[in-house]
This record gives C-alpha cells, sequence and structure tokens, in this order.
C-alpha cells in the first residue's frame, strides 16, 4: 500500500508567480491535511479536506491560498502571487476517518526567489 | 499562542539508556495525543498516540504517559538505539465533534541525538 504522495518534491517560483502542490493520499483514505512547516517552527495546520469539501481552513491565509479535493484525481493546494515569506515545506497528510491517526507525505519544498 | 509547547530544544542520550521527551499543552479540550518522528527532508512518521481517557501506551521501545492534571505528556523510548536520532513532535487534536475535530496541533519538536 503506497504511503501519501506529494509533487513536486522541490519548488522554485520567482516572487508573484503561482505554485501548485499537489497530494496523493494513501488508498482507501478519504480526508485530508495540508500543514506547512516554516524554518525552525513545528508544523502549522492550514486546510483540512474531504472528498470534493472544505471541512476547516481555518489556518489557511485568507488571501492567494486555496485547497481543493475533487472527486477524482489529487489534492491541490494553490498559492497565487508568491511571496518570500511563503518559502516553507508543505505537508499534506491522510486518514481513514476523521480524528484518526494522519500519515503524511514527504512534503514540497517551496522557495521562493 | 502556543497550545502545545515542548520546552526542550535537543536532548542527547548514550545508545540503551532512556530517552524521555516531554511535552505540555494549556488547551484542556484536547483529548488525542500523539507523537510523530521526522528525519529531514522527510515528512513526520506516526509513532504512537493515547486518548486521554488512558494514562499510558505502549508499544515496543515507546510509551507514552499522559498526565491530564498537569496537562503534560511524555514519550519514553528504552532502550535508545542510534537509529533514533531525529526530531520528536508531540501533537494534540480536539474532540468537539465539529470542524476542528482531526487537525493537529503541533510543538515545536525536540532534537534526539543518541550516541553509540
Amino acid at each position: 500500500n503506497a504511503g501519501v504522495m506529494q509533487n513536486p518534491r522541490h519548488l522554485v517560483r520567482r516572487r508573484g508567480q503561482e505554485a501548485r502542490l499537489r497530494c496523493s493520499p494513501m488508498k482507501g483514505h478519504s480526508h485530508v491535511y495540508w500543514y506547512r512547516q516554516l524554518p525552525e517552527e513545528g508544523l502549522k495546520f492550514m486546510v483540512y479536506l474531504q472528498k470534493e469539501n472544505i471541512i476547516d481552513e481555518s489556518g489557511m491565509p485568507k488571501e492567494r491560498f486555496s485547497a481543493e479535493f475533487p472527486k477524482e484525481g489529487p489534492s491541490i493546494l494553490r498559492i497565487q502571487q508568491v511571496v518570500r515569506g511563503d518559502s516553507a515545506a508543505y505537508f499534506c497528510a491522510s486518514s481513514p476517518r476523521q480524528g484518526h491517526e494522519q500519515y503524511f507525505g514527504p512534503g514540497t519544498r517551496l522557495t521562493v526567489t | 499562542d502556543q497550545q502545545v509547547k515542548q520546552n526542550s530544544p535537543s536532548l542527547s542520550v548514550q545508545e540503551g539508556r532512556i530517552s524521555i521527551l516531554n511535552c505540555d499543552y494549556t488547551n484542556s479540550m484536547f483529548d488525542y495525543f500523539l507523537w510523530y518522528k521526522k528525519y529531514p527532508a522527510e515528512g513526520p512518521t506516526f509513532l504512537i498516540s493515547i486518548s486521554s481517557i488512558k494514562d499510558k501506551n505502549e508499544d515496543g521501545r515507546f510509551t507514552v504517559f499522559l498526565n491530564k492534571s498537569a496537562k503534560h505528556l511524555s514519550l519514553h523510548i528504552v532502550p535508545s538505539q542510534p537509529g533514533d536520532s531525529a526530531v520528536y513532535f508531540c501533537a494534540a487534536s480536539l474532540d468537539t465533534g465539529g470542524t476542528s475535530y482531526g487537525k493537529l496541533t503541533f510543538g515545536q519538536g525536540t532534537i534526539l541525538t543518541v550516541h553509540p
């Protein structure tokens, strides 16, 4: 059973460009979470999605950030007009049901130049 | 507001000895706690969890203790091995049954180094 997959593993964007981060949950998992880790900090919750629904986006910045988890295909975290402060590691996690242990992907390291 | 705190940024232990990692939390609504291990350039790996209705959970070399009155949990690793060297994060989630259920709040992490 393949684990959580994220791509790309590394992404470099110039200020003002868009970044798209993809996450494929583990087979049988319908709950997806996105977290961000800034340098020297712990992981911070961004958004929680189930298929086609955003359940909790309380950790997501109000502007430039959006997330989706369509019926078919991976979950996408989209950052528009990136700024240097968006440089971080973005982790996706999945779980088979709400409240269960979450299993993390390897992360996407975004660098904004 | 840091609701989950790991006050020791690092811990160094001799191989074969016990490693004790500590975590404190402030939100009394947290009712499920987890420990994750993380290697550089990888995602966190789930280690062990505990529900607030228990005070101890054991899985092989790993034991988690929960003291609800003190809002404190600890992870014991016995015996410690060099391969255990990593960053350890504690995390907590709320049992509100609402939209925050399942969202994890992480501590800052503790770097564990196990010397041969």
